[in-house]
This record gives structure tokens, sequence and C-alpha cells, in this order.
């Protein structure tokens, strides 16, 4: 069976930096594209970007990019979303997601990470 | 970008109700669509997909539908397990848009 676990929950406060993890059990972690959403509470869903892990090929959403960092290592089977500087306005779950293809949305999803930044 | 408006945001019925929700795109795009459901403090699960199909395992009272910037999800027969939040989410060029979702709620 097809898993995606994430990292556990984070408090930080402004102006930190913190790096969150996907590791895929189960199957080929370099065949399919990885995402990431961010839920803010009570929020809706919102695409961030996407990491193919076979050669980090990455895209930013607009409203992400240059705001956080994706990254994979094939090798530990695991993505990456990374903040240098952590603000307020990050407080969110996040989750990490996998594309059935290109076209054809995110089938497999990790638990969530919760973010918690204080000022 | 291609923005995605739901409607309505928030949806009351009954057990055996038979529920539509509609997701309009700002432009087309064909038929790159998705139906999630979300329940409280869990991950969204993935319903439909290419605009009307099934995935696996999810119960056939699901189905979708539309084309181009209409899209319709519908619940023929609504069941205890069915109330939670719907998000449609849209596909094109390597950008993703979720709309803001529909609440399904006990009447």
């Amino acid at each position: 069976e097809v898993q995606l676990v994430q990292s556990g929950a984070e408090v930080k406060k402004s102006g930190e930096s913190l790096k969150i993890s996907c590791k895929n059990f189960g199957d080929s972690f370099t065949n399919y594209w990885i995402g990431w959403v961010r839920q803010m509470p009570g929020k809706g869903l919102e695409w961030m970007g996407i990491i193919w892990p076979d050669d980090s090929d990455t895209r930013y959403s607009p409203s992400f990019q240059g705001q956080v960092t994706m990254s994979a290592d094939k090798s530990v089977n695991t993505a990456y979303l990374r903040w240098s500087s952590l603000k307020a306005s990050d407080t969110a779950m996040y989750y990490c997601a996998r594309l059935l293809s290109i076209s054809d949305g995110f089938d497999i999803w990790g638990q969530g990470t919760m973010v918690t930044v204080s000022s | 970008d291609i923005q995605m408006t739901q409607s309505p945001s928030t949806l009351s019925a009954s057990v055996g109700d038979r529920v539509t929700i509609t997701c309009r795109a700002s432009q087309s795009i064909s038929t790159w669509l998705a139906w999630y459901q979300q329940k409280p403090g869990k991950a969204p699960m993935l319903l439909i997909y290419k605009a009307s199909s099934l995935k696996s395992g999810v119960p056939s009272r699901f189905s979708g539908s539309g084309s181009a910037t209409e899209f319709t999800l519908t619940i023929s027969s609504l069941q205890p397990d069915d109330f939670a939040t719907y998000y449609c989410q849209q596909y094109n060029s390597y950008s993703w848009t979720f709309g803001q979702g529909t609440k399904v709620e006990i009447k």
C-alpha cells in the first residue's frame, strides 16, 4: 500500500527557518509528481507547487514562488518543504500529495503537518 | 491564473437527498478537473478525476460531469458519511487551483 508519511507538528517563532518532510512508502518515488498544499485554519485548500523527485524539476504557484523551497532526495524517498524565515501568516496545515498523473488529481495524501508560528 | 468558483458555499441536505455542487472555471480547462472530499481533521480524498472518472473504491453514488468551464459533482443519494466539505480543482499548464469549497451540512 502506498503511503505518504509527513513529519510531525512544529511550533516556531517568526524569523526562524523550518524544513518539513514527506516520505514515500510502498511505490516508486521517482515516477510521480509530489505536490504541496496549504490549508490555513478554517480555510480552503491552496496549491503551493509540485516537484518531480527524479530530477527535482519544480513548479511553484505564483503565490508561493520565493516564499518556500521544495526539494527531494530520491535516495531516501522523501520530499521537503522549506522556509528560510517564517511569518505568523505561515501558520497552517501543510499536506503533501501524489499526482495520479499530471492532469488527474492528487490521489494519495500525507496526513498533514501542522506548522504554528508565533510572533 | 485560472480561478475556480464553487456554488453553493454551504448546502443543507438530508440523508437520501440528491445533491449537486457546481464549479465554474474562469477559462476553458477541457476536462482537467478533479473533485475531493475533506472531513474535519483529515486530509482530502480524491473522488473524481478528468471531470467524470470515478476513482477506484469511491461509491458509485458520486458522479461528475462537465467540460470547458462548467462542472458538477452529484451525490445521487446522500449518506451519513457524505457530510463533509467538497473541493474542485483544475489543472492547466503545470498550474493547479482549488475552488473555495462547498460544505454539505445536515438539514
